[in-house]
């Protein structure tokens, strides 16, 4: 069974929509962090965000929130008014003590394209 | 600007080449990481190293031999690669390899093997 799955393979989306990318995780830790990664076309991963499995606080970020519910072990990712520029591949990730030295367990990813 | 940087940038190199991959991080971290991503799969880690010693070997080919001279460098000698070998390679740094400590990517050297 995956760790992490980021059902949404791909997702097109018209400028200044809203949309959302799900992201469900499995781990038998009480204690881990998630986080999301951005990879534009450039390649590198940046970094968006990381939650520790103590605060469920959901969190915002100019047009970025994230909603973490450990009741059904998802951590998703809002984009209000999408922007061609937020065009990416977007990964969820997973680090748990569990996995002792292996840091962290991503996602397949989603592709979101934003159409002008 | 990440502080990740890695060279080439883009490889193409025949079956019986020898090359290697070269990763700087102008962080400060401990630790670094070389992860491979193919497409449509997720991304793969292949090597962690923290204090430059090696803690992670995930089952990888002996055809990828790392090498790290100091925290700051991290390389990945490639020879004998096959064609399903093709992927962009991804080196990434962080403080320390502590639950939750987020890594700093550089923009990946995209390899073609022939």
């Amino acid at each position: 069974a995956q760790k992490v799955t980021q059902a949404q393979t791909e997702i097109s989306v018209v400028e200044k929509e809203d949309v959302t990318l799900d992201c469900v995780y499995e781990t038998r830790d009480t204690t881990y962090y998630l986080f999301w990664y951005k990879q534009p076309p450039s390649g590198e991963l940046v970094f968006l965000i990381r939650r520790n499995s103590f605060d469920e606080q959901n969190e915002i970020s100019g047009r970025y929130s994230w909603n973490f519910q450990k009741s059904t072990s998802s951590f998703n990712f809002t984009i209000t008014a999408s922007q061609v520029v937020d065009s990416a591949v977007y990964f969820c990730a997973l680090s748990e003590a569990y996995s002792g030295n292996t840091p962290l367990v991503f996602g397949k990813g989603t592709r979101l394209s934003v159409i002008a | 600007e990440t502080g990740v940087t890695q060279t080439p940038r883009h490889l193409v190199m025949g079956m019986t080449n020898k090359k290697s991959l070269k990763c700087e991080q102008h962080l400060g971290h401990n630790a670094m990481y070389w992860y491979k991503q193919s497409a449509k799969k997720p991304l793969e880690l292949m090597f962690v190293y923290n204090f430059k010693e090696q803690t992670e070997n995930n089952s990888v080919p002996s055809r990828f031999s790392p090498e790290c001279p100091n925290s700051s460098h991290l390389f990945l000698h490639l020879h004998t690669l096959q064609p399903e070998d093709s992927a962009l390679y991804l080196c990434a740094s962080s403080q320390g390899q502590s639950l939750g400590n987020e890594q700093f990517f550089g923009p990946g050297t995209r390899l073609t093997v022939l």
